[in-house]
């Protein structure tokens, strides 16, 4: 079974530019989550859908939008791209109730130059 | 403000020489807590999840045990593969509509031949 996908893998933007990242939740999954690693910490919430409504928001500017699709699938939409913005993102899906195990992709490697 | 902090921030160990990780917590009523291993430029890859305090879990060389305040990664005989960061995050439940996890910085351990 494919687990949750993630593309591109990596991505070189300038800084002001926009970046979609993509995310295809693991089959049956309806609950899909962005997170921000930066490099030598834990990840941070930045959104949660579930049933392609936003759940939860993190404490992140309003650059960072997101949306999920009628199949479930997501995209994570950054504007203005700032140096700070570089980061390992993360997306995961759950099952959608609170004692499913959330399992992440291998994320996308965006550096901001 | 649900937090997490992990100690140490690395550990190096011997083939064989058993330890533990630390993960301390606070948090608005607790739904759940998650440890995640994680390889360099990979997403998170689940490990455990505790419910309440008392509760242990094993996986070949590994057992999470969990109390009201911290829970512990005890790792028996380590050995070489082993080797990653280690992230523990907690689940809580107030304002928290987005099920969003809540991170620690994670543990770098490094097992030498």
């Amino acid at each position: 079974d494919a687990g949750v996908t993630q593309s591109p893998t990596h991505l070189i933007k300038t800084r002001g530019q926009h970046v979609t990242l993509r995310c295809s939740p693991i089959s049956g999954h309806k609950s899909v989550s962005w997170y921000q690693q930066v490099l030598g910490q834990g990840p941070q919430f930045i959104f949660q859908y579930y049933e392609k409504e936003e759940r939860g928001r993190g404490n992140f500017p309003d650059r960072f939008s997101a949306r999920q699709f009628p199949n479930y699938s997501s995209e994570l939409n950054v504007n203005a791209l700032l140096l700070g913005d570089s980061a390992l993102y993360l997306c995961a899906s759950s099952g959608g109730g609170a004692n499913y195990g959330y399992t992440f992709g291998s994320g996308t490697r965006l550096t901001v130059v | 403000e649900d937090q997490v902090t992990q100690s140490p921030e690395a550990l190096r160990l011997q083939e064989g020489e058993s330890s533990s990780l630390n993960c301390s917590y606070t948090v608005s009523g607790l739904r759940g807590l998650f440890w995640y291993r994680q390889d360099p430029g990979k997403g998170p890859e689940f490990l455990f999840t505790l419910y309440s305090a008392g509760e242990e879990k094993e996986k070949e060389r590994l057992k999470a045990t969990l109390t009201k305040k911290e829970s512990f990664l005890h790792i028996t005989a380590p050995k070489p593969e082993d080797s990653a960061t280690y992230l523990c995050a907690v689940q809580g439940v107030v304002n928290n509509a987005g099920n969003m996890l809540t991170f620690g910085g994670g543990t770098r351990l490094m097992v030498k031949p």
